[in-house]
């Protein structure tokens, strides 16, 4: 079946540097996508979205660049800060209906 | 104060015992979804509820589960004989409607089944 997925399970930066987060995706259905901060505990927290129409969108701190072509989705944090650290998850919404389907996580984790 | 609150944030129950599990927005929505993510995996969509009715629902969703809206507020989810592989966060999470469609995501309850 088509899924969504993470490249890299853990991802390690160093306070202040700029954190690359990626994803890919095979249900060209999709129409809208978003990132989620998870902390330990917590339920997910909405960071930012795209829908399919556009190729990127810009947050506080944060970017979302989607490639349709490639099917890839990614999250770009910049300056990294230690209360960034978290399991960062990609979601996509068919157009069919409004169920998201998760990918796997990544773990950010950043040393001061 | 958050947007979705769910009760109890951790329950314990023993395999076979019924457990319901209870979701209350801040306001009046009409699309509810719960989710449900066993520990260490990826988060999972159960079921849809919109206008008091099933829209959509995944294949965990089996007929050991059911949702509903008891009192127009609350919603509900309802596992009538738990197992041990039930044990998991359950999120609810609704759709604020503003710009960005975003679902919002309560902080979930923790269902261990011994």
């Amino acid at each position: 079946g088509e899924s969504v997925g993470l490249h890299l399970p853990t991802l390690s930066v160093q306070e202040g540097d700029n954190s690359i987060i990626n994803c890919a995706y095979s249900n060209s259905a999709s129409d809208y996508f978003i990132w989620y901060k998870q902390e330990s505990g917590k339920g997910p927290q909405f960071i930012i979205d795209i829908r399919s129409n556009m190729d990127k969108r810009q947050g506080q701190r944060v970017t979302v660049l989607l490639n349709k072509t490639v099917k890839h989705l990614s999250l770009q944090i910049a300056a990294t800060q230690p209360g960034d650290s978290a399991v960062y998850f990609c979601a996509e919404r068919n157009n069919a209906g409004n169920m998201l389907t998760f990918g796997g996580g990544t773990r950010l984790m950043v040393k001061p | 104060e958050p947007e979705v609150t769910q009760t109890p944030s951790h329950q314990v129950t023993q395999m076979g015992q019924e457990v319901i599990l209870r979701c209350v927005p801040i306001s009046n929505h009409l699309y509810f979804y719960w989710y449900r993510q066993i520990l260490g995996q990826k988060v999972e969509f159960l079921v849809s509820f919109y206008n008091n009715e099933i829209s959509e629902k995944s294949e965990i969703f089996d007929d050991q589960f059911s949702v509903e809206r008891p009192d127009g507020s609350n919603f509900t989810l309802k596992i009538r004989s738990t197992k041990l592989e039930d044990s998991a966060m359950y999120f609810c999470a609704i759709i604020l409607g503003r710009i960005n469609y975003g679902y919002t995501f309560g902080s979930g309850t923790r269902l261990t089944v011994v």
